[in-house]
């Protein structure tokens, strides 16, 4: 059975400092990961999709690794900012009937 | 997100009444989901479909009925709303499990 496991759960940090954030899975055999963003009382917004043949992948101040053989993926935000607080989610894909998500990690970047 | 949408955003029902809510896609993907978010529990599979009149159920789908009667429309049906039914329900659609979810707005359900 897939389990997803995010680290930290929480964090607090002031402006401008580069965070990574944890994703930790038991079965290997993904097709794919896929991070997330939730602002409060929103829904999830797609941020990185990284496939399963793939080691990394970015999109502006984003950078999210994949290490299958270990289990893990990293989501590195740099220079962070105010606007990046939201909860952070992981989540890899059970064949096509379930995304099984991680148990997320809430970030506040406070100015 | 642009090519899904949710309808209602929000509603409040009373307990006991039927609630339909629809999921809309314009991205003609072939996997449709329905989960609910509550505090504690994260996101939790209800129903999902593969295809028009193709679907399945999810962890929680004690209460619900969907339907698909078109590729871009699914339907989550509460058949006789409970109190903990309150929740906020989202729509999420995936062309095949190598391309990544899409996530609706949600709709936030409370049932009084």
């Amino acid at each position: 059975k897939q389990e997803v496991t995010q680290i930290p759960a929480a964090l607090s940090v002031p402006e401008g400092e580069n965070l990574v954030l944890n994703c930790s899975f038991t079965d290997s055999a993904i097709y794919n990961l896929q991070w997330f963003r939730q602002d409060p009382g929103k829904g999830l917004t797609s941020l990185l999709l990284i496939q399963s043949s793939q080691r990394e992948q970015t999109s502006g101040r984003l950078n999210a690794s994949l290490d299958k053989s270990s289990g893990r993926s990293t989501l590195y935000i740099a220079a962070s900012q105010p606007g990046d607080s939201a909860t952070y989610l992981c989540a890899v894909p059970r064949n096509t009937d379930k995304l099984i998500f991680g148990t997320g990690t809430r970030l506040q970047v406070f100015p | 997100d642009a090519g899904i949408t949710q309808s209602p955003r929000h509603k409040v029902t009373e307990t006991g009444t039927p609630v339909t809510l629809r999921c809309h896609q314009t991205e003609n993907h072939r996997y449709m989901y329905w989960y609910r978010q509550d505090p504690g529990h994260g996101l939790r599979l209800i129903h999902y479909s593969y295809g028009v009149k193709d679907t399945d159920k999810g962890e929680v789908s004690d209460g619900y009925s969907v339907s698909r009667s078109k590729t871009e429309d699914f339907l989550l049906t509460l058949e006789s709303a409970t109190s903990s039914q309150t929740s906020v329900y989202f729509c999420a659609i995936s062309d095949s499990a190598g391309d990544g979810y899409t996530f609706g707005s949600g709709t936030r359900l409370t049932v009084v």
